[in-house]
């Protein structure tokens, strides 16, 4: 079975901290997408980052930005300088190739002022 | 503005009355896709389209239909609402020749209530 695994329900971090979300994912395939969204309290879902499985340069958007580990199937995101405006749910997801995205069940970050 | 709707954003509504959440795009994807968002359990998808007259399930389709008949729309039926369709509903739609790695736009989302 392919599968996403976010172990933190929940996280909460001080304004300019950096944090690390987890996430871990089990697939057999060799060629995957793996993401990062961001669903603000609006609901809306935004994507943060992206990584090919095949690349082995970490992924960077801004103060974003992943550890991906591929042998131990590990796609952590690390926001540096968190503000406040980073409060929201985070959801870990993967393409393996069957034209669906499969998520995980989220974090829930807290930026505290 | 490259976007996808649905409508409504919210409803509520009474077990067994059939109902339709609409989904469109304007970004000519061919790829939509249907995923309710419970809480614990993140997104999960229920059907997809990968293009006109072409649909599949997803992982929890039981209860749901859908059809495309249109490129641009990709409506979400319900024909005997269950309070266990109580949920978010997000519509998701992308490039299928990039479907791999290439962003899915969602949708604002549908909360539905069935009681």
């Amino acid at each position: 079975a392919q599968t996403v695994t976010q172990s933190q329900p929940e996280m909460s971090v001080q304004e300019a901290e950096t944090v690390t979300l987890s996430c871990t994912y089990d697939t057999s395939e060799s060629n995957y997408y793996l993401f990062w969204y961001k669903q603000p309290p609006s609901r809306q879902m935004i994507l943060v980052i992206r990584q090919e499985a095949y690349k082995q340069q970490n992924a960077t958007e801004n103060r974003f930005s992943v550890n991906f580990q591929k042998a131990a199937k590990s796609f952590s995101l690390k926001i540096s300088d968190s503000q406040l405006g980073d409060t929201a749910m985070y959801f870990c997801a993967a393409n393996f190739g069957n034209e669906k995205l499969t998520f995980g069940t989220g974090t829930r970050l807290t930026i505290i002022p | 503005e490259a976007q996808v709707t649905q409508n409504p954003r919210y409803l509520i509504t009474v077990t067994g009355k059939k109902l339709t959440v609409t989904c469109s795009q304007n970004m000519n994807h061919e790829y939509m896709s249907w995923y309710r968002q419970d809480p614990g359990l993140g997104l999960r998808q229920i059907y997809y389209s990968m293009n006109v007259e072409v649909t599949d399930k997803g992982d929890v389709p039981e209860g749901y239909k859908v059809s495309r008949k249109e490129k641009r729309n990709f409506p979400l039926i319900l024909e005997s609402p269950s309070p266990n369709q109580t949920s978010l509903y997000f519509c998701a739609s992308s490039l299928l020749e990039a479907a791999l790695y290439n962003e899915q736009f969602f949708g604002p989302g549908t909360r539905l209530t069935v009681l």
